[in-house]
């Protein structure tokens, strides 16, 4: 069992909204990354924050931007909505930066309409 | 930037087949190299990992992988698969000390027969 957990499970939005996703890493963990999952694609890496600063980012752009806390766990912020940001969004936490051995949570589901 | 290819996207077997799930990745620098499965319903788990040394690794369940530097492939490997190992088979990459995230592949679909 993972000790990632994200929040919500499942989100509608509608386009041009808002939203914001939350996960609390695995204890120990300095460093949590987010990706994006869309349907019968893999994971696409979207940033990664390592002891509260963004060390690392993908292909996404700038509406796409996240906060690290110091208790380590994290927030994933998306603003102007768009219609193709329906994915799986999934967090995932590591403790050794460089072999980046990540354990992943479960996802929030976002559907925008 | 680097990239990883599955070549299998569904695969079905019969119980006791052996699997050999198919992954290249385009890098020319030093890479770590991952296997994720999801069963259906759970999240995503680290089925085994290269970093260096021994070119055969060998995870949890009785998967192993062996990574062929001149080929760029890191291939999954099952001598005799279950109906429990019914998932989602991820192939992934790091590279760059671990800033850039993992470069996951698209995925196999394996369904296994009782």
């Amino acid at each position: 069992e993972t000790g990632v957990t994200q929040s919500p499970t499942h989100l509608i939005k509608t386009r041009g909204q808002q939203v914001t996703l939350r996960c609390s890493s695995q204890s120990g963990h300095n460093t949590v990354s987010w990706y994006q999952q869309a349907l019968g694609q893999g994971p696409q890496f979207i940033f990664q924050y390592y002891r509260e600063e963004e060390n690392g980012r993908g292909n996404f752009p700038p509406r796409f931007s996240g906060l690290q806390f110091p208790n380590y766990s994290s927030e994933l912020n998306v603003n102007a909505l768009e219609l193709d940001d329906s994915a799986l969004y999934l967090c995932a936490s590591s403790f050794d930066i460089g072999k980046n051995i990540q354990y992943f949570g479960a996802g929030t589901r976002l559907s925008v309409l | 930037a680097q990239s990883v290819s599955q070549h299998n996207h569904h695969v079905i077997l019969s119980e006791a087949a052996s699997l050999e799930l198919g992954c290249n990745y385009s890098y020319g620098g030093t890479v770590n190299l991952f296997w994720y499965v999801q069963y259906p319903g759970q999240h995503l788990q680290l089925l085994l990992k290269y970093f260096s040394g021994d070119p055969l690794v060998k995870g949890i369940k009785g998967f192993e992988a062996e990574f062929i530097k001149s080929k760029f492939s890191f291939n999954l490997r099952k001598p005799s698969v279950q109906w429990s190992d019914t998932a989602e088979y991820f192939c992934a990459v790091g590279t760059g000390g671990g800033a850039d995230g993992l470069t996951f592949g698209k995925g196999t679909h394996l369904i296994i027969q009782p």
